[in-house]
């Protein structure tokens, strides 16, 4: 059976750090994979997706960035964090019918 | 632009009486919707679906209904159970256009059921 992986499960950071979230997938190959943040008060927001290694789209402008450097690994990353970058990161994977969508645990991310 | 709404941020039932969550959307392309249900602390889990050529979906106490017309569809919990209390996500996306770049979801309704 499929599974995923997302560590850690909680993070504080301080403003200007870097970041780094990694995403595995176990028991598929050539998935989908989607990084979701929720964030105090708002909805899941689509951050990025790929459909494949090196195929990053990204959703909306911001301070992250993303890479699958293999078939089955997703990282979530960013330079110098921002206080807005607070907020419930989700990895999600999707295959066959892509608009059913598998999430990981998620990462409590908390920029002081 | 929020494109799927949910109106409602918190609903409170009482054990054994029927949950009903809304969801509204504004884009007319969306023909494949689902509902997610989220525990704190956890990711979402997949609840029901269902697809725009259809109007009703039904699995156990979970029912979803979609009113095309209206851009509106419903999510009936019934009877409601403790374990049924959690965040409940609204989702949708457009299934006709491959579906690989994500779902949009609602901002979320927390149900609560009262003993």
């Amino acid at each position: 059976s499929q599974t995923i992986h997302q560590w850690p499960a909680t993070l504080v950071q301080p403003v200007g750090s870097p970041l780094s979230l990694e995403c595995t997938v176990e028991g598929t190959s050539n998935p989908n994979l989607y990084w979701y943040r929720q964030a105090a008060g708002r909805g899941l927001q689509l951050l990025f997706y790929s459909i494949g290694i090196d195929q990053i789209s990204s959703e909306v402008p911001q301070n992250l960035s993303a890479s699958r450097p293999q078939d089955r690994q997703f990282i979530l990353s960013s330079k110098k964090l921002l206080l807005s970058d607070s907020g419930f990161y989700l990895c999600a994977w999707s295959q066959g019918t892509p608009e059913k969508l598998f999430f990981g645990s998620g990462t409590q991310l908390s920029v002081l | 632009d929020q494109q799927v709404k949910q109106n409602s941020p918190s609903l409170s039932v009482q054990e054994g009486r029927i949950s009903i969550l809304n969801c509204d959307y504004t884009n007319s392309m969306f023909d494949y919707f689902l509902w997610y249900k989220k525990y704190p602390a956890e990711g979402p889990t997949f609840l029901i679906s269902i697809s725009s050529i259809k109007d009703k979906n039904e699995d156990g106490r979970f029912t979803v209904f979609l009113n095309k017309s209206a851009k509106h569809l419903s999510l009936h919990i019934v009877p409601s159970q403790p374990g049924d209390s959690a965040v409940y996500f609204c989702a949708a996306s457009v299934r006709s256009g491959g579906g690989a770049d994500g779902l949009t979801f609602g901002k979320g309704t927390h149900l609560i059921i009262q003993p």
